[in-house]
């Protein structure tokens, strides 16, 4: 089974405040995504990773930075919080093409 | 740009009333339709992934079709548990995206 897992489920963080976000899968995919799930917008990608320091955007990358220095570690930073950031996260892993997604983190700033 | 349309937005059924909800889409070559369920504040499940038309998959109760412009998920005798959001999404090829639908809400009354 694959296992995808994100460090928090919820987060309340102030505007301006720097927020981490992790993300751990345990299949060794080669691919792992961030997205952000807003309602009336569906999921929109982030960024995405095809392999451990290579990343690529998505279609919304501003405001976001990603890391990953570990095959099985995804990193999703907002440099400075801003409240139209408030939304769900969802990060996801593939090794073809079909993406599993973990429980999500909802975070709210303030 | 690919685009992905489902309807309807909210299906409500009595407990054993199949139905079938609509994916339709647009994009320039698909490598894979996918169906997720997503149930509310948690991240997607993974269904079902379809790559060519005429392709058929199941599982318990759902089952999913793919033709050359839309797919379908049929939902057989549903029970109060098939109660969630599914999502559809496609991957064009060469793409590792996927671009969403904005689901459709179905709620089984028992």
């Amino acid at each position: 089974d694959v296992k995808v897992t994100q460090s928090s489920r919820y987060l309340v963080k102030r505007t301006g405040e720097k927020v981490f976000l992790e993300c751990v899968q345990d299949m060794d995919h080669e691919n792992m995504f961030w997205y952000r799930q807003d309602p009336g917008l569906g999921l929109r990608l982030i960024y995405f990773s095809y392999d451990v320091k290579m990343k690529e955007k998505g279609d919304i990358p501003e405001g976001y930075s990603v890391s990953r220095e570990k095959k099985e570690r995804f990193s999703l930073i907002l440099e400075s919080a801003s409240t139209n950031q408030t939304s769900m996260y969802l990060c996801a892993s593939s090794f073809g093409v079909t993406q599993y997604f973990g429980p999500g983190t909802r975070l709210l700033v303030l | 740009e690919d685009q992905v349309t489902q309807s309807p937005e909210a299906l409500r059924l009595q407990e054993g009333e199949s139905s079938s909800l609509n994916c339709s889409y647009t994009v320039s070559g698909l490598r894979g339709l996918f169906w997720y369920r997503q149930d509310p504040g948690k991240g997607p499940e993974f269904l079902f992934t379809l790559y060519s038309a005429g392709e058929e998959k199941e599982k318990e109760r759902l089952k999913a079709t793919l033709t050359k412009k839309e797919s379908f998920l049929h939902i057989t005798a549903p029970k109060p548990e098939d109660s969630a959001t599914y999502l559809c999404a496609v991957q064009a090829l060469g793409d590792y995206k996927l671009s969403f639908g904005a689901g459709t809400t179905v709620t089984v009354r028992a």
